[in-house]
């Protein structure tokens, strides 16, 4: 069974740190990593996209991707109590393409 | 603005009375995408069109069916709702697998 692994908190962190949320996945060969944030009773929304090893920068946020280690991060900078949300991490499987999400982490920035 | 669709928002039915769930999208995307998710759990993926082309997930109940008459469309159909389906019904849509998906704001089931 092909799983993405995700701590479910719920995570705290002060206003103006850093939120680190991780995620692990099985298939060694999914080439696609997403991260999505889902505000309580609504549908989840795309933050960011990462292939390639390393890190990708939009704003606030840092994706980074080590595919030996079958690890895939979302770091927030600045955190800002409007960031919290639960932070879903997606991966697709490789061989049939499908995207396959993890449970997701509870994230509270508190003022 | 381009985006997803999805009617009605709440749906409110009777134990083992069909209902259907539409969604419908101005992204002209290829690929359409049906996903269940209960409180506090991942999305799970029932199925989705390629075009035309269905794929069942192979988990997925035979209670569950879809159609997609056009491209713009997608429709998902409970044939006999039981307790255990009521959830929040999301559909997404994608220009290629695979590739970003984007969310509809999801209808949420109540099963009585």
């Amino acid at each position: 069974q092909k799983e993405v692994e995700q701590n479910s908190g719920p995570l705290s962190v002060p206003e103006g740190a850093i939120a680190s949320l991780n995620c692990t996945y099985s298939d060694r060969g999914s080439q696609s990593f997403f991260w999505y944030r889902q505000y309580s009773g609504k549908s989840p929304e795309l933050i960011m996209f990462i292939y390639s090893n390393g890190d990708k920068e939009d704003g606030r946020f840092t994706a980074q991707l080590n595919k030996a280690s079958q690890y895939v991060s979302l770091l927030i900078r600045d955190s800002q109590p409007s960031d919290s949300a639960t932070y879903l991490c997606a991966v697709n499987e490789g061989n049939n393409n499908d995207m396959r999400f993890g449970a997701g982490t509870r994230l509270t920035v508190k003022p | 603005d381009a985006m997803v669709i999805q009617n009605p928002r709440y749906q409110v039915t009777q134990f083992g009375k069909p209902v259907t769930l539409s969604c419908s999208q101005t992204l002209n995307h290829n690929v359409m995408y049906w996903y269940q998710q209960k409180s506090s759990q991942a999305p799970k993926l029932l199925f989705h069109y390629y075009d035309k082309d269905f794929n069942n997930e192979a988990d997925t109940p035979d209670n569950f069916q879809s159609r997609r008459p056009n491209t713009s469309f997608c429709f998902l159909d409970i044939r006999s709702p039981g307790l255990g389906d009521a959830a929040m019904y999301l559909c997404a849509t994608a220009r290629l697998t695979p590739d970003e998906q984007f969310f509809g704001p999801g209808t949420r089931l109540t099963v009585l």
